[in-house]
């Protein structure tokens, strides 16, 4: 079974300022791990994916992950925020085998507030 | 290309009745899959198809809710005698294949029972 813990429901930073959403992962096998983002009144767009090989992940609009398989982590970050990243950010493993191999577990979400 | 598109993008019913979602895949994609965004649970898996079947229904939460898929492309999510409980957020997914390919999302459904 799987499952991802996003540390922080909400996440305010001002415009500029580094940007660290932490999500922890648990899984029976080497996990596939995601994050996408979802502006308001839409569906989800992938940032990026690790599945296997270089640990770190860059993604769209400048973000990228670090796999850390020794923490069990999957965090995002971005070293500068911009206005345009408020949004609210997904983590999710995919499913380990089986029937379930292409399913999805999300974490609960964060939401990244972007102050001026 | 097109994205995954979904209809209607806003449903309101009353309770008791019956409603039909539509989901249309990437062309090519043979995988689809169903989740649900409610503000209490977050993000929760329904059923996916490989092709026109469906290996996994482990999400779907009582025997109201039923799915199908047919010429491995177009899918229906039907919900039967809708209830409060049910409003969310429908949202749909597909990728090349089953497993661990890319997921593309559709807008999603956003059902309102009364």
């Amino acid at each position: 079974a799987q499952s991802v813990t996003q540390l922080g429901s909400h996440v305010s930073v001002s415009e500029g300022a580094l940007v660290l959403l932490r999500c922890n992962y648990s899984s029976s096998v080497p996990p596939y791990l995601f994050w996408y983002v979802q502006y308001p009144n839409q569906g989800l767009q992938l940032l990026l994916k690790y599945t296997t090989g270089a640990t770190l992940v860059k993604g769209i609009n400048g973000f990228e992950a670090e796999f850390k398989k020794s923490e069990t982590s999957f965090h995002l970050t971005k070293p500068s925020a911009h206005m345009s990243d408020a949004a609210e950010y997904f983590c999710a493993v995919s499913g380990s085998g089986g029937t379930s191999y292409g399913k999805l577990t999300f974490g609960q979400g964060t939401i990244l507030t972007v102050h001026p | 290309g097109a994205g995954v598109s979904q209809s209607p993008s806003n449903k309101v019913t009353e309770k008791g009745k019956d409603v039909e979602l539509r989901c249309d895949p990437i062309s090519g994609h043979t995988a689809l899959y169903w989740y649900r965004q409610s503000l209490g649970q977050g993000l929760e898996f329904l059923i996916y198809f490989q092709g026109n079947s469906a290996p996994d229904k482990s999400g779907l939460p009582s025997d109201r809710f039923s799915a199908e898929r047919t010429g491995g492309s177009v899918s229906t999510l039907t919900i039967q005698r809708t209830q409060q409980e049910d409003s969310a957020v429908y949202l749909c997914a597909s990728s090349w294949r089953t497993g661990r390919d890319t997921q593309y999302f559709g807008p999603g459904t956003r059902l309102t029972v009364l």
